[in-house]
């Protein structure tokens, strides 16, 4: 099985900062890698699919970069919306898996 | 609007069996791969199956291997998985998934609680 490495598990950040979330795949994936992001009490919701494509109705602030074993997630500005839990997947085969989740917390 | 609508969750008996379904309505659903995902209280996201779009192809995690069974009709628009034998390890909100490169859309979810 594919291991999905995610860091940082938590952080704290300020409306306005610069925040960077990495999945470390522990083989090469491609880029078959999505980002999703889910709120307490509510489904996921995917931002960015094959590791750099902006889901549609997404606000641009969010973007996806990497391949193979590195992916990256950036908010280039942290709105208070933005508050939440986000996971990477990679869909390059079964079985799929999921990081372990970084909570962004308001400072 | 793509919507996925879980039912047939509850509270059950460790080794008791439970049937979830997902209606779909807003696109053409026989022409997508579907998935289930799970998430155990105050856990993150584990996949659990999918099945392809004319049910001849299916995958499971190990976890769930043996025990789980998905299925779908693509003349009622709906998604099943049968659970069997479960475990207080199986008990999480079961999410409906659509995929396209990956998991797009997703249901509400449904909680599934086995304790006796």
């Amino acid at each position: 099985d594919i291991q999905m490495t995610q860091s940082p598990s938590s952080l704290s950040a300020s409306v306005g900062d610069r925040v960077t979330i990495t999945c470390r795949a522990s083989q090469g994936i491609r880029n078959d890698l999505g980002w999703y992001q889910q709120k307490p009490g509510k489904a996921p919701k995917r931002l960015i699919y094959v590791a750099s494509s902006l889901q549609s109705g997404v606000p641009s602030r969010f973007s996806g970069s990497g391949s193979g074993t590195e992916f990256t997630l950036t908010i280039s500005t942290l709105q208070p919306e933005d508050f939440a839990t986000y996971y990477c997947l990679q869909h390059n085969s079964y079985p799929w898996t999921f990081g372990q989740g970084t909570k962004v917390e308001i400072k | 609007e793509v919507q996925l609508v879980e039912s047939g969750g509850g509270i059950v008996q460790p080794g008791g069996s439970l049937r979830l379904s997902c209606a779909a309505s807003g696109f053409t659903f026989s022409s997508y791969w579907m998935h289930w995902v799970r998430q155990a209280p105050g856990k993150g996201l584990v996949w659990v199956s999918r099945i392809d779009t004319d049910v001849t192809q299916t995958n499971y995690a190990d976890s769930v291997k043996g025990r789980f069974t998905i299925s779908r009709d693509n003349a009622k628009n709906t998604l099943y998985l049968q659970m069997n034998n479960l475990r207080a390890e199986d008990t999480a909100v079961y999410y409906c998934v659509r995929g396209l490169w990956g998991c797009d859309y997703w249901g509400q979810g449904i909680l599934v609680t086995v304790s006796s």
